[in-house]
């Protein structure tokens, strides 16, 4: 199966949002409501931010929130910080027992 | 605080074979359902595979184009998942993450080990 498609970058000044889009099939994204995303600073392990499309773990800002129409999850990140600079990645279970990844979008605070 | 080591990364020749280990501490291993997702360079995340906990009997999955050259393991007595891989590939090259998963989500991860497959 292939990769999930995301926008390779977004931006946005501090302050500002940012809306990230992932969009795949009715065999993923559109069939399951196990859609993750992922912050990863380059080096470090990546960090879970948003899970079961809307979810947030705890100690995640209210900043981040994801929510899904269709075939395509999306995920915002409100009032944007230096520290949100970073690579997001979607996640989503799939038919036949299959989990995949989006292509990644990285993210640039201006 | 959980922590999450992966070792047995290194420079292997093509065709060769590698095993790559992960130790868990500061949550209960042997609840967690452990996967492994690599990055090859400049790329995106990938998920390898992932090994369920003994309740479900210690099944594992892997991504169709990887499934016959790796297999998981685990030892729960030593909070540890094994990642081998046989038949390595230039395009096996990358950082390896182990991770806990639970409902289909990876709720830890650690900090990777480089797998660098050349001649």
């Amino acid at each position: 199966q292939s990769a999930l498609t995301q926008p390779p970058s977004a931006s946005g000044s501090p302050g500002q949002s940012v809306t990230i889009s992932c969009t795949g099939s009715s065999s993923d994204v559109g069939r399951y409501k196990y859609v993750s995303w992922y912050q990863h600073h380059p080096g470090k392990a990546p960090k879970l931010i948003i899970y079961d499309v809307t979810e947030r773990p705890s100690g995640v800002p209210d900043r981040f929130s994801g929510s899904k129409s269709g075939n395509t999850a999306s995920l915002t990140v409100s009032g944007l910080q230096v520290d949100d600079e970073a690579d997001y990645y979607c996640y989503s279970f799939a038919d036949s027992n299959q989990y995949i990844f989006g292509t990644g979008t990285k993210v640039t605070v201006l | 605080e959980v922590r999450l080591v992966e070792s047995g990364g290194g420079l292997v020749q093509p065709g060769g074979s590698l095993s790559l280990s992960c130790v868990g501490s500061g949550f209960t291993f042997s609840n967690y359902y452990m996967g492994w997702v690599r990055q090859a360079p400049g790329k995106g995340l990938e998920w390898v595979g992932r090994i369920t906990h003994k309740a479900d009997t210690y099944g594992t999955l892997f991504a169709a184009s990887l499934r016959g050259r790796f297999t998981i393991s685990r030892d729960d007595s030593k909070s540890s998942v094994y990642l081998q891989m046989n038949g390595l590939k230039s395009e096996d090259t990358g950082v390896y993450y182990c991770a806990a998963e639970s409902w289909y989500r990876f709720i830890d991860w650690g900090q990777g080990t480089l797998v660098s497959v050349s001649s």
